[in-house]
């Protein structure tokens, strides 16, 4: 079973609007990361947040850690048409070295 | 810096034969993991090489291995193909030496089992 699930599994929205995707893990963590996946093509680094942030910002992301929920967010404001693609979030259940992936979010911003 | 390459980008292979995958990490990480992709199971990971030693294994057959090279390079081999091995492999390099570390990912081997 997933770590991490993201929720939507798929988001549609227009141009220039706020996209914001979720997602939910098991066990503690000590840091979370996002990651974005062009069709096809190998997964990009978005973001890194630790156990012990609740907020980080790139850019047009916004990240938001709850550690009691266990859930974090992305949010990426002004979507454009590049931003199409999905995004996963990633956890580092028990410490492990390697992120555990969840299934992510399928995103598709229209122009 | 170079990013991580993998070789060959598509492969064509029919059941019941064997693939070698290769991947090429970023110059200076010493861990490599292999993951495997496929619209039914999403991304799976298969395992991480560092420093030549298999440090994490996922939950595949023996059928799937690899190995990693003093120089980091890491190779992944399949036998005896299944059709459900058909996927996008993704190979990803990191520093390793954190937990969670930031992955980079090569562009993927997109298999076909006929």
């Amino acid at each position: 079973s997933q770590q991490g699930e993201e929720d939507p599994q798929a988001l549609s929205i227009q141009e220039g609007e706020n996209a914001t995707m979720n997602c939910s893990y098991k066990t503690s963590i000590n840091n979370l990361q996002w990651y974005r996946q062009n069709s096809g093509r190998g997964l990009v680094h978005l973001i890194l947040i630790r156990s012990n942030e609740r907020e980080k910002h790139s850019g047009r992301l916004r990240v938001t850690l709850d550690t009691s929920k266990k859930s974090s967010s992305l949010l990426i404001t002004a979507s454009r048409a590049a931003d199409t693609a999905s995004y996963f979030c990633a956890t580092d259940p028990g410490g492990s070295y390697i992120p555990t992936f969840g299934r992510g979010t399928s995103l598709i911003v229209h122009p | 810096k170079a990013g991580v390459t993998q070789t060959p980008r598509y492969l064509i292979k029919t059941r019941g034969q064997q693939v070698t995958l290769s991947c090429s990490p970023i110059s200076g990480h010493r861990s490599v993991s292999w993951y495997q992709q496929t619209p039914g199971q999403g991304l799976q990971f298969l395992f991480e090489y560092f420093s030549e030693t298999q440090r994490n294994k996922g939950n595949f057959p023996g059928r799937f291995s690899g190995r990693q090279f003093s120089n980091s390079r890491s190779e992944m081999n399949v036998s005896t193909l299944e059709l459900g091995d058909s996927a996008l492999y993704l190979c990803a390099s990191s520093s390793g030496l954190t937990t969670g570390s930031e992955q980079f990912f090569g562009p993927g081997t997109r298999l076909t089992v006929l």
